[in-house]
C-alpha cells in the first residue's frame, strides 16, 4: 500500500442519494484533510482532522458531513447533493507539530451530481 | 489573512524553452511554509518542493529550481529546457504555524502546456 488511497475514482450520483468517500493513509500522519476543486477555481479547503478531531470546517454546507474514526481514516458522506457540488475532491494527509511537513495528495474522486 | 497569487492563468512554451511560473504570498505569520505541487491530468497532486521562512537559499533539483524571496513575498519556479511531460497544472501553497493545523493555502494554478 502507498502514500494516500481514494475510493471510488470515479462517482455519478442523482440528488436524492446518499454516498460516501473514502480515503486511507499509510504515512503514519497526523492529520488528514479534504480538499474541493471545482473547475476554475482554485482548491478549497473542505475541512480538517488533528489526532482524529476535527479542527477546522470552511463553511461547508452540512450536505456534507465528514467522519474520521481514526488517524489513518477518512470519510466523507454525501447526501442531497446539487449539480454545483460536482468536483475533484481531494484526501490530503501530514504530520503536524513543531515542523509541517508537505501535505500527500490521493488521486481524487471525479464526482458527478445528475 | 493568508492569500497565494498565481497571476499566471495559462502558459504556452516550445519544447526546451525554460519557463518560470511566478507565486505571490501573502501572511502574518513569521513562521511559514511554501509548496509547489504538480498536477497532471490524472488529477493527483504532486508534491515538488517545501520551502520554511527562515531558509531563503535557492534551490536546483534537476531541471527544476526555485526562487525564494522574503523581501517581495515571491517564490518562484522555473523549469529549465522544458519537455512535453512537464505540461500540467502548478499550484503554489503556502501553510502558516499559526493555524497549527497544516492546512494549505492554494494559488488558483498556472496551467503550463510545452509543445513538442
Amino acid at each position: 500500500e502507498t502514500g494516500v488511497t481514494q475510493t471510488p475514482r470515479h462517482l455519478v450520483m442523482g440528488m436524492t442519494n446518499k454516498k460516501s468517500l473514502k480515503c486511507e493513509q499509510h504515512l503514519g500522519h497526523n492529520a488528514m484533510y479534504w480538499y474541493k476543486q471545482s473547475a476554475k477555481k482554485p482548491l478549497e479547503l473542505m475541512f480538517v482532522y488533528n489526532f482524529k478531531e476535527q479542527t477546522e470546517n470552511n463553511s461547508v454546507p452540512s450536505r456534507f458531513s465528514p467522519e474520521c474514526p481514526n488517524s489513518s481514516h477518512l470519510f466523507l458522506h454525501l447526501h442531497t447533493l446539487q449539480p454545483e457540488d460536482s468536483a475533484l475532491y481531494l484526501c490530503a494527509s501530514s504530520q503536524v507539530g513543531s515542523a509541517n511537513t508537505e501535505a500527500f495528495f490521493g488521486q481524487g474522486t471525479r464526482l458527478t451530481v445528475v | 489573512a493568508q492569500k497565494v497569487t498565481q497571476a499566471q492563468t495559462e502558459i504556452s512554451v516550445v519544447e526546451k524553452e525554460d519557463v518560470t511560473l511566478d507565486c505571490v504570498y501573502e501572511t502574518r505569520d513569521t513562521t511559514y511554509y511554501l509548496f509547489w505541487y504538480k498536477q497532471p491530468p490524472s488529477g493527483e497532486l504532486v508534491f515538488l518542493i517545501r520551502r520554511n521562512s527562515f531558509d531563503e537559499q535557492n534551490e536546483i533539483s534537476g531541471r527544476y529550481s526555485w526562487n525564494f524571496q522574503k523581501s517581495t513575498s515571491s517564490f518562484n519556479f522555473t523549469i529549465t529546457a522544458s519537455q512535453v511531460v512537464d505540461s500540467a497544472v502548478y499550484f503554489c501553497a503556502l501553510s502558516g504555524i499559526s493555524s497549527n493545523t497544516g492546512k494549505l493555502i492554494f494559488g488558483q494554478g498556472t496551467t503550463l502546456q510545452v509543445k513538442p
